[in-house]
């Protein structure tokens, strides 16, 4: 089945620090990723809508500049948190669309799980 | 829009018991309906899923059937395992417009 990495997967950093996280589908094409924050008991909340070879298009709410994304292949996309703060501590997902053999299914990366100090 | 509500938990079970997990929808086109799985410290997993009314999705013993009519999705198992302890999100896919519900937190105790 479709794999997706997702690196790290855990990352401690002090604040004002910038984060870059990498998400990777491992055996197929992925012209759209998908970037989740998952806050502690729960759920998903989608951050921002990555397509490759143009601007992420971002949720209401998520702050552009805070949470830059990349997609600059069809099977590599980045979320880079900047200047990070305590409160963005939190546990990030990412997936992405397979087309083939079975469209319309996301599958996810195991996610980072961020610490600010 | 688009939204999923699933059962709250947390949902304690003991080994062999039967489960169901609520979940219903509001959509306004024709969405795929997924559940995924979380096991402690991991991401998520699709378990199942069914992509038109009345298609009945099946892994690993869960069970969920697309019922238009009641716009539901319930998450079903015959015999839980200690194994299955985990939290289970419903989910919707319409035209990529991919919504989850709240999740709901499996114990299942020996």
């Amino acid at each position: 089945g479709a794999v997706v990495s997702q690196h790290p997967s855990r990352v401690i950093c002090k604040s004002g620090t910038s984060v870059k996280i990498e998400c990777r589908s491992l055996d197929f094409q992925a012209t759209t990723m998908f970037w989740y924050r998952q806050f502690p008991k729960k759920s998903l909340m989608l951050m921002a809508t990555s397509n490759e070879g143009s601007k992420a298009t971002y949720e209401q709410g998520v702050e552009k500049d805070k949470f830059l994304i990349n997609h600059a292949s069809l099977t590599l996309s980045t979320l880079t948190v900047t200047s990070a703060h305590p409160e963005d501590s939190s546990f990030y997902i990412c997936s992405a669309i397979s087309l083939a053999p079975t469209k319309n299914i996301q599958y996810f990366g195991a996610g980072t799980r961020l610490s600010v100090l | 829009g688009n939204s999923v509500t699933q059962m709250e938990g947390p949902v304690t079970l003991s080994e062999e018991a039967f489960l169901t997990i609520n979940c219903t929808y509001t959509a306004t086109g024709y969405p795929s309906l997924f559940w995924y799985v979380q096991y402690p410290g991991e991401g998520l997993q699709l378990l199942l899923k069914a992509t038109k009314a009345d298609d009945k999705g099946s892994n690993k013993g869960f069970e969920a059937t697309y019922r238009k009519e009641t716009t539901s999705f319930h998450l079903e198992k015959g015999s839980v395992q200690v194994s299955d302890s985990a939290v289970y999100f419903c989910a919707l896919n319409d035209n990529n417009d991919m919504r989850f519900g709240a999740g709901t937190r499996l114990t299942v105790k020996p």
